[in-house]
């Protein structure tokens, strides 16, 4: 069973394009994350839900809009993509009061053409 | 946050012990020191954590230096599984945001 799951694994498309990725997590946790790997391979953190709230906005584009429609699943829309978007980005989950460590999923390889 | 500095790589031979060191002078009394990995083509796992005394578990050990300005991660036997990015990482709690630095990329040779 995946503890962290996302989809789609790759996606392709053109600029200008609206896309989603999606996250699940089937741990029971109450916090989730979206971080971005760029193409020089540092990851940085963009937001921060806990209980379906949003807590952390690392200065992204308004492009960028992650919804939380429980506590299980963090998406991620991004509007009029652009080829500075390429990157992998990584969903993450942990419980906000008793956990040490954060689960991250498989990425979400996204190329903009 | 707190600044880390980590070799760019090591290499490790196949069954030997790795040690990977981290410099975070700058740690605040209050952070943990996090170490996580990246496998290839793969999100990033949690290895190890400590505060202050050194830690064992069973992926790898810590050693924490006694003015936790530096620690080190310990790979009792390196397996050709662990060529990774290591990555440590000064984090007040679990539930923080993670501050990645550029890390060490570990190399196994069988």
């Amino acid at each position: 069973d995946t503890a962290v799951s996302q989809t789609p694994k790759y996606l392709v498309t053109q600029m200008g394009n609206d896309k989603s990725i999606k996250c699940e997590q089937n741990l029971g946790h109450d916090t989730m994350y979206w971080y971005k790997q760029d193409s020089k391979k540092f990851l940085k953190i963009m937001f921060s839900y806990n209980n379906k709230e949003l807590i952390i906005n690392e200065t992204v584009p308004n492009r960028f809009s992650p919804k939380s429609p429980d506590k299980a699943h963090l998406n991620l829309h991004i509007n009029s993509l652009e080829l500075g978007d390429s990157a992998v980005y990584f969903c993450a989950s942990t419980n906000w009061d008793s956990s040490y460590e954060q689960y991250f999923g498989p990425g979400t390889r996204l190329t903009v053409t | 946050d707190a600044k880390t500095t980590q070799p760019n790589s090591m290499e490790s031979n196949e069954e030997e012990p790795v040690h990977l060191p981290c410099n975070h002078s700058t740690i605040s009394g209050t952070d943990y020191i996090h170490w996580y990995r990246q496998l290839p083509s793969q999100g990033p796992e949690y290895v190890i954590h400590g505060l202050t005394s050194n830690v064992n578990n069973r992926m790898a050990s810590l050693a924490i230096a006694e003015d936790r300005k530096s620690s080190t991660l310990i790979l009792h036997r390196a397996t050709l599984r662990d060529a990774a990015v290591y990555y440590c990482i000064p984090t007040f709690s679990g539930n923080t945001p993670l501050v990645f630095g550029k890390g060490t990329r570990l190399s196994v040779i069988a």
